[in-house]
């Protein structure tokens, strides 16, 4: 199972808004609505900000969002803020019953 | 609150093995399946292996297939990795999570601190 395709990083500029892609097959991301997003700052465990393609968990800022078209997912972070500088992994379920990650992304904060 | 405390990490020889252990609290544990997630140094998140919550069903990904196995005590509140014959890839920070789901599907919402599982001759 090869890992989803993201951008190895983005950067903006704070208050903007920028968007980070994952790139599947029809076997994971385009098969099913369960993909999922995580943030992961340095020397910490991740974070559960997306799942199901489109929720947010309690507790996550609505800053956040996310879809799916076909075989490609994205997040969006609007309103860009110091502390969502990151790497942001996407997740998918597989018709194999496995999961797979994506490369990551780090996100930079100008 | 949700806990999860990973145990059992340490320097393994090649070929050797481990147990890796992930202690759960502050949820129904039998409620959840639970996961096995890790970072090898300097690189991204790979999935290993989940098991679902009366654990009967574990799934793998292909690169421990045959050589890890999942498992869990609900009375005990507890999941376990055995890593065998263990390569020099092997070697991660290991992360266990509480998945949405009994079964699978949803994303993995609380995740413990992580261990380090070092594999060197």
């Amino acid at each position: 199972q090869s890992a989803l395709t993201q951008p190895a990083s983005v950067s903006g500029s704070p208050g903007q808004s920028i968007t980070i892609s994952c790139t599947g097959t029809s076997s994971d991301v385009g098969a099913y609505n369960y993909v999922s997003w995580y943030q992961q700052h340095p020397g910490k465990a991740p974070q559960l900000m997306i799942y199901d393609v489109t929720d947010r968990p309690s507790g996550v800022s609505n800053r956040f969002s996310a879809s799916k078209s076909g075989n490609t997912a994205s997040l969006t972070i609007s309103g860009l803020q110091a502390e969502d500088e990151a790497d942001y992994y996407c997740s998918s379920y597989t018709s194999s019953s496995t999961y797979v990650f994506g490369t990551g992304t780090k996100v930079t904060v100008l | 609150e949700v806990q999860l405390v990973e145990s059992g990490g340490g320097l393994v020889q090649p070929g050797g093995s481990l147990r890796l252990s992930c202690a759960a609290s502050g949820f129904t544990f039998s409620n959840y399946a639970m996961t096995w997630v890790r970072q090898a140094p300097g690189k991204g998140l790979e999935w290993v292996s989940l098991i679902s919550g009366g654990g009967s069903s574990p799934y793998y990904s292909d690169s421990v297939k045959g050589r890890f196995t999942i498992s869990r005590d609900n009375s005990r509140n507890t999941l376990y990795l055995q890593v065998n014959s263990l390569r020099v890839e092997d070697t991660a920070v290991y992360y266990c999570a509480k998945a949405r789901n009994y079964y699978y599907g949803s994303g993995f919402d609380y995740w413990g601190q992580g261990v380090l599982l070092t594999v060197s001759s």
